[in-house]
């Protein structure tokens, strides 16, 4: 049981190059997540996913586009890499709040970092 | 939408002794909330979380309180080791989207 992976690691891209971060879960959760970790900031949402063939946007969506064709993956990609999104990308996955009455439990993959020059 | 913040944004503590981290939030419809330790380089593991019907919650020498007339809750550590110095995050979650808005972070050194 993997849990939450992501891939790649690490990746240096080049202004206006464009790349797709891969997250997938092995944990059968309907909900995944993309999140940015910028130095002295929290994790800020990027966009989500309620489950296959779904997307929504989240806090920061400009510049990001997101698919979820199968349950288990949920790719990111860069149409156009700027400096700005210079980065740590965090993916997550939980199982929908029905379960317990509430919000539920997110769990997160290692990260990619992600450096535009 | 929602918002959290955390404070202190550090925290220096002597091994043994307690650390307390404060959140807010505004959204009174939030009701969950989650602690997440993240260490250097690491991905932010889950190590205790509250619900909204729950006062308070512990874990060993972690507990967590929440007041949702003021809106507001709290990670407290006992007996602080050189292992718990890391960043810690609080966040609030709604059920719609089971979307979770992070504080910025409390980074915590204890001190051998």
């Amino acid at each position: 049981n993997a849990g939450v992976t992501q891939t790649p690691k690490f990746r240096v891209l080049k202004t206006g190059q464009s790349m797709t971060l891969l997250c997938a879960q092995d944990m059968n959760h309907e909900y995944m997540y993309w999140y940015r970790q910028d130095p002295g900031m929290g994790l800020r949402l990027i966009h989500y996913s309620v489950g296959e063939g779904t997307t929504a946007k989240g806090e920061v969506p400009d510049g990001y586009n997101v698919s979820r064709l199968k349950k288990q993956n949920f790719l990111l990609g860069l149409e156009s890499a700027a400096p700005s999104q210079t980065s740590v990308y965090f993916c997550a996955s939980s199982f929908s709040p029905g379960i317990f009455g509430g919000a539920d439990t997110q769990y997160f993959g290692p990260g990619t970092r992600l450096t535009v020059l | 939408g929602e918002n959290v913040e955390q404070h202190p944004s550090t925290l220096s503590v002597q091994e043994g002794d307690s650390a307390v981290i404060k959140c807010t939030y505004s959204d009174s419809a939030s009701n969950y909330f989650p602690w997440y330790k993240q260490e250097l380089g690491k991905r932010p593991q889950l190590i205790i979380d509250i619900r909204s019907n729950v006062g308070e919650k512990k874990d060993q020498r972690i507990a967590v309180t929440l007041n949702k007339t003021a809106k507001h809750f709290s990670l407290h550590i006992t007996e602080t080791q050189p292992e718990d110095s890391a960043v810690y995050f609080c966040a609030a979650g709604l059920a719609a989207g089971n979307k979770l808005t992070f504080g910025g972070g409390t980074r915590v050194l204890v001190k051998p």
